[in-house]
């Protein structure tokens, strides 16, 4: 079973600053997902990697397969980024679907 | 739907009583997973249902526990005489099949077992 491990766990910041979370996992993956949960709200996909690099708005997700290692970054982060950011991965097989870490709990101050 | 429906979003029950949670998933995607979510814990796989096959259960955490898709779309998770310990987010994620790695979630139904 693959193990997904993210830091930071928490993570505060100032308006604007460059974020980065990162996430590590032990087996080799078809896909990695990136994911976004507001208090008490669901769950949002932002990206899905299988190789590279992907960027939307402010966000910015890479991938590095052979090193098993994933980041997340945003830059000019804004108080409405706070939310907990979650990496899953899909290892195959479609049995049990993603497997997820604990996930990165963020706050950006103002 | 455009998106991945889940009722209700919160609900409260005593300790005992019988659950349903329902998940309507995207029109047309033929997977469809449950996931719960307890305080401060990640999420843990529950259930996977692939078209007609029959479900993979081995994530359901006791007998209490079960669930069915109908004709291939709408599912429900039965908990059966509620704990405490069931109190979590469950939620609903669905793809349009085993070779496509795009997953939509619902909102999720926040259970709190009194």
């Amino acid at each position: 079973k693959n193990e997904v491990e993210q830091s930071p766990q928490n993570l505060t910041a100032q308006e604007g600053e460059f974020i980065t979370i990162n996430c590590s996992y032990s087996v080799g993956i078809s896909a990695l997902h990136w994911l976004q949960q507001h208090p008490g709200g669901g769950i949002v996909s932002l990206f899905m990697l299988s190789s590279g690099k992907k960027k939307h708005g402010r966000l910015i997700a890479t991938i590095n397969i052979q090193e098993k290692h994933s980041s997340l970054h945003i830059t000019a982060s804004h108080p409405r980024d706070s939310a907990v950011y979650i990496c899953a991965v899909h290892s195959g097989g479609g049995a049990d679907g993603l497997t997820f870490g604990k996930g990165t709990h963020l706050i950006i101050q103002p | 739907g455009a998106g991945v429906s889940q009722s209700p979003s919160n609900k409260v029950t005593e300790k005992g009583k019988d659950v349903e949670l329902r998940c309507d998933p995207i029109s047309g995607h033929t997977a469809l997973y449950w996931y719960r979510q307890s305080l401060g814990q990640g999420l843990e796989f529950l259930i996977y249902f692939q078209g007609n096959s029959a479900p993979d259960k081995s994530g359901l955490p006791s007998d209490r526990f079960s669930a069915e898709r109908t004709g291939g779309s709408v599912s429900t998770l039965t908990i059966q005489r509620t704990q405490q310990e069931d109190s979590a987010v469950y939620l609903c994620a669905s793809r349009p099949g085993p070779a496509n790695y795009g997953y939509t979630f619902g909102s999720g139904t926040r259970l709190t077992v009194v």
